[in-house]
């Protein structure tokens, strides 16, 4: 089956610095990949949409300079938070899908702003 | 994407079979019904898809009436294992379409 690789799975940074999360989809070529913001207790929250080669698209309410997404094959999608603040601190979850092949979630990172 | 509904949360205890049903009023003629499953600090799991009537696979059964506004995802004789949040997500499932995730269902299976 389709299998995505996310990592680091946790990571802990300082206030202000950057960390990059990587998804990879392992076994397909994935057309579009998937970023999600989720809280303790509360549902997945869609961040952004990008496809292999232009520009992500970003959810309303989504700071594109502070979130940066780039997806530069059919494999490979990274998520950097940039400036990191506590505010930041979240589960991220990646998703990767091909037409007509499901969606199938990466294992998910687990950021710390401290 | 059409809008569903699930209940918040449901306790259930181990062996019995659990049925979590979902509305989405507002399914379109394309859309299929998907659900997902997701523990904690881990990404979903994919469960279980359906068109219409019932499709039942290794892990659960999904009910689809024919007006096709609710779903009812069932498992049958659940363990603690299957204590997780349970998505109920309706769509063309066509790979580049979004996801959006309504609240879920909390189930909790108790010993």
């Amino acid at each position: 089956g389709a299998v995505v690789s996310q990592h680091p799975s946790r990571v802990i940074c300082k206030s202000g610095t950057s960390v990059k999360i990587e998804c990879r989809s392992l076994d397909f070529q994935a057309t579009t990949m998937f970023w999600y913001r989720q809280f303790p207790k509360k549902s997945l929250m869609l961040m952004a949409t990008s496809n292999e080669g232009s520009k992500a698209t970003y959810e309303q309410g989504v700071e594109k300079d502070k979130f940066l997404i780039n997806h530069a094959s059919l494999t490979l999608s990274t998520l950097t938070v940039t400036s990191a603040h506590p505010e930041d601190s979240s589960f991220y979850i990646c998703s990767a899908s091909r037409t007509d092949y499901g969606y199938t979630f990466g294992s998910g990172t687990r950021l710390t702003v401290v | 994407l059409a809008k569903t509904t699930q209940p918040i949360s449901m306790d259930s205890y181990e062996g019995q079979e659990v049925n979590i049903t979902c509305s989405h009023n507002n399914i379109a003629t394309n859309d299929y019904i998907t659900w997902y499953q997701q523990f904690p600090s881990q990404g979903p799991r994919f469960i279980i898809q359906g068109y219409k009537t019932k499709v039942t696979n290794e892990v659960a059964s999904l009910f689809i009436p024919a007006d096709r506004k609710s779903s009812t995802l069932s498992l049958p004789r659940v363990s603690l294992s299957d204590t997780a949040v349970y998505y109920c997500l309706v769509g063309e499932s066509k790979g580049n379409e979004k996801l959006t995730f309504g609240t879920g269902t909390r189930l909790t299976i108790i010993p």
